[in-house]
């Protein structure tokens, strides 16, 4: 069984403030993904990433792919309290086609 | 596109009744998945179709739980007879069927509540 552990469970910052998000793996994942959740709402994907030591920059945001592929980090810059979510990683891989394996998730909350 | 459309948004009901969830799929994607989610498990993938064939149900519970998708554009998750543990947030979400996409657009959801 793949599993994806995130770290911090929680986070709780003020606004303006850097923050990163980690999602560690045993296993080697053929792409990785992060999705951000807002109450009440599904989650929505914010990137894919593929190539092992793949960096990608959504405007504050910056997701890495570790070089074996088996780990990740999302770090927010000047967080602002509209980045307030449950942000979601999950991997891709094994044998079933479509089958992610999603991490428990990090609540993050933006204090003004 | 009205993406993925999920109904009703809110269900309670008491243990033992049976109960019916809904999912359209966005138009054109080949492949539908239902997720459960909860604080202490997160977010689990229940059953997934391909082409409106179930592809992989080992994560259905047990045989109270059963999902059919009759076309391409409709899907239902079926819990028969219902249990305060099944109160989840159920998710449907669906993919264009690429190879190697695995790129999942969720609905809003379907909160249930068995008392």
């Amino acid at each position: 069984t793949q599993l994806l552990e995130q770290s911090p469970q929680f986070l709780s910052i003020q606004e303006g403030e850097n923050l990163t998000v980690y999602c560690n793996s045993s296993s080697v994942f053929s792409s990785l993904q992060w999705y951000r959740q807002e109450p009440g709402e599904g989650p929505v994907l914010l990137v894919t990433v593929v190539t092992g030591g793949e960096v990608k920059k959504l405007k504050r945001l910056t997701f890495q792919f570790g070089d074996a592929r088996k780990d990740s980090s999302l770090h927010i810059t000047a967080a602002q309290p509209g980045d307030t979510g449950l942000y979601l990683c999950a991997g891709a891989g094994g044998t079933s086609y479509g089958k992610l394996t999603f991490g428990q998730g990090t609540i993050l909350t933006v204090h003004p | 596109d009205a993406g993925v459309i999920q109904s009703p948004r809110h269900e309670v009901t008491e243990m033992g009744q049976e109960v019916t969830l809904r999912c359209k799929p966005i138009s054109g994607h080949n492949s539908l998945f239902w997720y459960r989610q909860t604080m202490m498990r997160g977010l689990e993938l229940l059953i997934y179709f391909n082409n409106n064939v179930p592809i992989d149900d080992s994560g259905m519970p047990e045989d109270r739980f059963s999902a059919k998708m009759p076309n391409a554009s409709f899907s239902t998750l079926k819990i028969q007879p219902s249990e305060p543990r099944d109160s989840a947030v159920y998710f449907c979400a669906s993919s264009p069927d690429r190879a190697g996409a695995n790129v999942l657009t969720f609905g809003a959801g379907s909160r249930l509540t068995v008392l």
